[in-house]
């Protein structure tokens, strides 16, 4: 079974700093997705960004990025130039492609921006 | 419509009363989710529609919980005999099938409320 683990409950940053989330996840698959959500007061699951396991790379979304470190099983996100609109719930999540292709979600980490 | 639509979008029940819980998904998604998220948790996986298929119904925390998707559109979560633990928001997510980035679409969920 996967697992996917958030260790901070809560964090805060002020509007233009930059902030770390983390996430740790545990598979024995190789192929598979990773995804940040975020979750605002409005309830609806928005996708932030997303890395498929196979790309180095790091993905990017404008102020948005992740550091993935397969080998680690962790896949942390920055958010760069925070913004009073970040505030919200942020989830990790994974999916094994073509097994299942439900989500499997984190507890969630309530982010606070603060001006 | 141009989301995930749910409804209602607020529920109060009495204890040992049944409920139903609706989910339009996006237009041409074959792939149906169900997720249920109690008061400041993530999102615990219920049930999972794709196509034609058998459901994934690993889920399903009791025999009191059901979920149909009629003509491979609307689905519905039948929650019999509630009881106070059932309380939380029920979300629905929509994916366009097995292929494509894996993101799923969510609505703005079902909140619950047994008394």
């Amino acid at each position: 079974a996967q697992t996917v683990t958030q260790s901070q409950p809560e964090m805060s940053v002020q509007e233009a700093e930059t902030v770390t989330l983390s996430c740790t996840y545990d598979t024995s698959e190789n192929n598979y997705y990773l995804f940040w959500y975020k979750q605002p007061p409005s309830r609806q699951m928005i996708l932030v960004i997303r890395q498929e396991a196979y790309k180095q790379q790091n993905a990017t979304e404008n102020r948005f990025s992740v550091n993935f470190q397969k080998a680690a099983k962790s896949f942390s996100l920055k958010i760069s130039d925070s913004q009073l609109g970040d505030t919200a719930m942020y989830f990790c999540a994974f999916m094994i492609p073509n097994a299942g292709n439900m989500l499997t979600f984190g507890g969630g980490t309530r982010l606070m921006v603060k001006p | 419509g141009a989301g995930v639509s749910q409804s209602p979008s607020n529920k109060v029940t009495e204890k040992g009363k049944d409920v139903e819980l609706r989910c339009d998904p996006i237009s041409g998604h074959t792939a149906l989710y169900w997720y249920r998220q109690s008061l400041g948790q993530g999102l615990e996986f219920l049930i999972y529609f794709q196509g034609n298929s058998a459901p994934d119904k690993s889920g399903l925390p009791s025999d009191r919980f059901s979920a149909e998707r009629t003509g491979g559109s609307v689905s519905t979560l039948t929650i019999q005999r509630t009881q106070q633990e059932d309380s939380a928001v029920y979300l629905c997510a929509s994916r366009p099938g097995l292929a494509g980035s894996g993101e799923l679409f969510f609505g703005e969920g079902s909140r619950l409320t047994v008394l």
